[in-house]
């Protein structure tokens, strides 16, 4: 168990929708970043959060925007959904702004959003 | 840009031991990561390498040329339950920005 939490688990909802996804960091992680996994693109980075403030950004559509609270959660919105965001979505977090030995990221067990 | 390669399937029995290379080109380095990947589940760290050279841990071993923009990941005396999906990730920029780049994955497949 990393200690990062992610739900819900699945989620099926219909093209032109709206979700959100929620994530809990491990305690003390001040990092968190959000990453989309498909079949055919593997693990694209879509945003990183560090302390409340977005740190970095990546690959992220404008349709999906995403926060982090004071208590560090955080959370992924993603609009008008289309079939091609069906994949899992994974949360991750370290405990400071970058990444090295003594900061991995731990990886949450992802929602797994199907669009039909 | 960042591109990562890693080759798509490998398969080994019970006991070998087996290599999975990574070639990356990055605009600036900061580390290499391996993850493994069991399918449907979450990505768990297995290795890190900033520094040319050999880190050992346990029957996984990684080594990188930095030089080369070359990696690869050595796990021995393998069992069925190291049948999954290694990951090799590049941090691309100074250590005060986080994202890694992942390749796409080597599904590795282990039999009795």
């Amino acid at each position: 168990d990393s200690g990062v939490t992610q739900t819900p688990k699945h989620l099926i909802t219909a093209t032109g929708q709206r979700v959100t996804l929620r994530c809990s960091p491990r305690s003390g992680d001040l990092s968190v970043y959000w990453y989309q996994q498909s079949l055919d693109q593997g693990l694209q980075f879509l945003i990183q959060y560090y302390n409340g403030e977005e740190r970095a950004k990546g690959n992220i559509l404008e349709r999906f925007s995403a926060q982090q609270f004071p208590d560090l959660h955080s959370e992924l919105n993603l609009s008008s959904l289309e079939l091609g965001d069906s994949a899992l979505y994974f949360c991750a977090s370290s405990v400071a702004g970058g990444t090295g030995i003594n900061s991995p990221l731990h990886f949450g067990n992802g929602t797994r959003l199907t669009v039909t | 840009g960042q591109n990562i390669d890693q080759p798509t399937e490998m398969t080994a029995t019970e006991g070998a031991i087996v290599q999975i290379n990574c070639t990356y080109q990055t605009s600036g380095f900061n580390g290499l990561f391996w993850y493994q990947q069991h399918a449907g589940e979450a990505p768990t760290f297995l290795s890190y390498n900033v520094l040319d050279g050999l880190e050992e841990k346990g029957r996984f071993s990684s080594f990188l040329s930095r030089s080369k923009g070359y990696s690869y990941l050595l796990l021995k005396e393998l069992q069925m339950k190291d049948s999954a999906s290694y990951l090799c990730a590049v941090s691309d920029r100074g250590s005060t920005l986080g994202r890694l780049y992942f390749g796409r994955g080597t599904q590795l497949t282990v039999w009795p």
